[in-house]
């Protein structure tokens, strides 16, 4: 089955730093979602890419869809605090199967 | 609005009880899920529906029940609680029976623990 694998696990960054969360599938995707959960709250959407190479902006994060619709990234520049929680991407399958990657934790340093 | 509500945020139940975990939504979304969250693995999903009358299973249904009689409800059963489902359960709705091209709205989790 479809499979989403995300890395790193956890992301300890110094604050004003950047950084880069990776989201793979073992298979194409039609489309991918990220959300955002801060600690103790819930998911909350951030954005989803539909097409292939695709790359949109919110502010200082940067999300990208690969080429292949197979892999995914969020880059955040000049971290805040404001950043801590939880990143998850979801990928979903050309028969609207949807499956979340593991998530990657982030952790600001002031 | 609001958006999805669940109940309860907290409980605790003993090996082999039975629970009912409720979820709403009032955006008359057609999509509605439900998730388990565990350290490390993300969120797994249990089971879902496309619409009223129509449910199916997720990545990890054994052990859950659902049925979806309105729109706005989405009931979760345990039928027999088991410590490996102490965990955080989260319910979610999107606006279309299909997930692709639609933001799942989730709500506040609830923490179920057994022991």
């Amino acid at each position: 089955g479809q499979q989403v694998m995300q890395i790193p696990q956890y992301q300890h960054v110094q604050e004003g730093e950047d950084f880069t969360t990776y989201c793979n599938s073992s298979t194409t995707l039609s489309n991918i979602q990220w959300y955002k959960q801060r600690p103790g709250g819930h998911p909350v959407f951030l954005i989803q890419l539909v097409k292939s190479g695709e790359v949109k902006k919110q502010k200082r994060l940067t999300f990208q869809f690969g080429e292949a619709k197979k892999n995914s990234s969020l880059h955040i520049t000049a971290t805040q605090t404001t950043d801590v929680g939880t990143y998850f991407c979801a990928g979903i399958s050309n028969d609207y199967k949807l499956s979340f990657g593991a998530g990657t934790t982030v952790t600001v340093r002031a | 609005n609001a958006g999805v509500t669940q109940t309860p945020k907290f409980q605790v139940l003993k090996t082999g009880q039975s629970m009912t975990l409720q979820c709403a939504q009032d955006m008359n979304h057609e999509y509605m899920s439900w998730y388990r969250q565990d350290p490390g693995m993300g969120l797994r999903l249990i089971h879902y529906s496309v619409g009223a009358g129509i449910t199916d299973q997720g990545e990890v249904p054994n052990g859950y029940n659902v049925s979806r009689s309105t729109t706005e409800d989405f009931p979760l059963r345990l039928l027999s609680a088991a410590p490996s489902q102490t965990s955080v359960y989260f319910c979610a709705s999107s606006l279309s029976g299909r997930v692709s091209y639609n933001e799942q709205f989730f709500g506040p989790g609830t923490r179920l623990t057994v022991l």
